[in-house]
């Protein structure tokens, strides 16, 4: 079975600029979840998304959106691109949502570096 | 706000040594405890898991360590190898809602 897989692995991009990134979460996973990761701030929870809809969402500027489509695959978008915004980010995927132990399956992350 | 405060930030062990990371909380709501293991380039992955209704889980040479009453868990690495250098993060979950990750902690295993 294929893992989460996520495009593109590396981007680099200037200061106010937007910037689409894309997850493909297992197939017949349902739940997306995005996260953050820096060396500062550590694994930080973006938001989460099942069934098209935002089911929650962390302590990020409106900057950050996403969405999710029928088929799963998920997009998150950030615009107005500023520096602190480089980082790795991490998709992962779960069956469903709302069961402590439902494991989520994290895909390799998408490096952006903003310049 | 830090939700789960991971200790220590880095770690040297020798083989065949114990490694020892702990973790402490303070939101009682947390119903599910996972540990991930993380190499450079890679995502992420579950290790190993707890819920806070048993006070000890082992697979194979990874065991959790868990005190209800003092919000605490603890990952023990046993006979540590060099392939286990890593970087670990504890996590606690309430209701299957977002994973609230501690900052990870880097260990190095020397041969």
């Amino acid at each position: 079975k294929a893992g989460v897989t996520q495009t593109p692995r590396y981007l680099i991009k200037t200061r106010g600029q937007q910037v689409t990134l894309s997850c493909s979460p297992i197939s017949g996973h349902r739940s997306v979840s995005w996260y953050q990761q820096t060396p500062g701030q550590g694994l930080q929870f973006l938001f989460e998304y099942f069934s098209e809809t935002q089911r929650n969402k962390g302590n990020f500027p409106g900057r950050f959106s996403g969405r999710q489509f029928s088929n799963s695959r998920s997009e998150m978008n950030v615009s107005t691109l500023e520096l602190g915004d480089s980082a790795l980010y991490l998709c992962a995927s779960s069956l469903a949502p709302g069961t402590s132990g439902s494991e989520q399956f994290f895909g390799p992350g998408t490096r952006l570096t903003v310049l | 706000q830090q939700q789960v405060k991971q200790s220590p930030q880095s770690l040297i062990v020798q083989k065949g040594g114990i490694s020892i990371i702990n973790c402490a909380y303070e939101n009682t709501a947390f119903d599910y405890f996972p540990w991930y293991q993380q190499f450079p380039g890679k995502g992420p992955a579950l290790l190993i898991a707890i819920r806070p209704d048993v006070s000890e889980k082992k697979e194979g040479r990874f065991t959790i360590s868990f005190n209800k009453s003092a919000k605490q868990f603890s990952l023990h690495i046993m006979d540590s190898q060099p392939g286990d250098s890593a970087t670990y993060f504890c996590a606690a979950v309430h209701s299957g809602y977002a994973l609230n990750f501690g900052k990870g902690t880097s260990l190095l295993v020397t041969p």
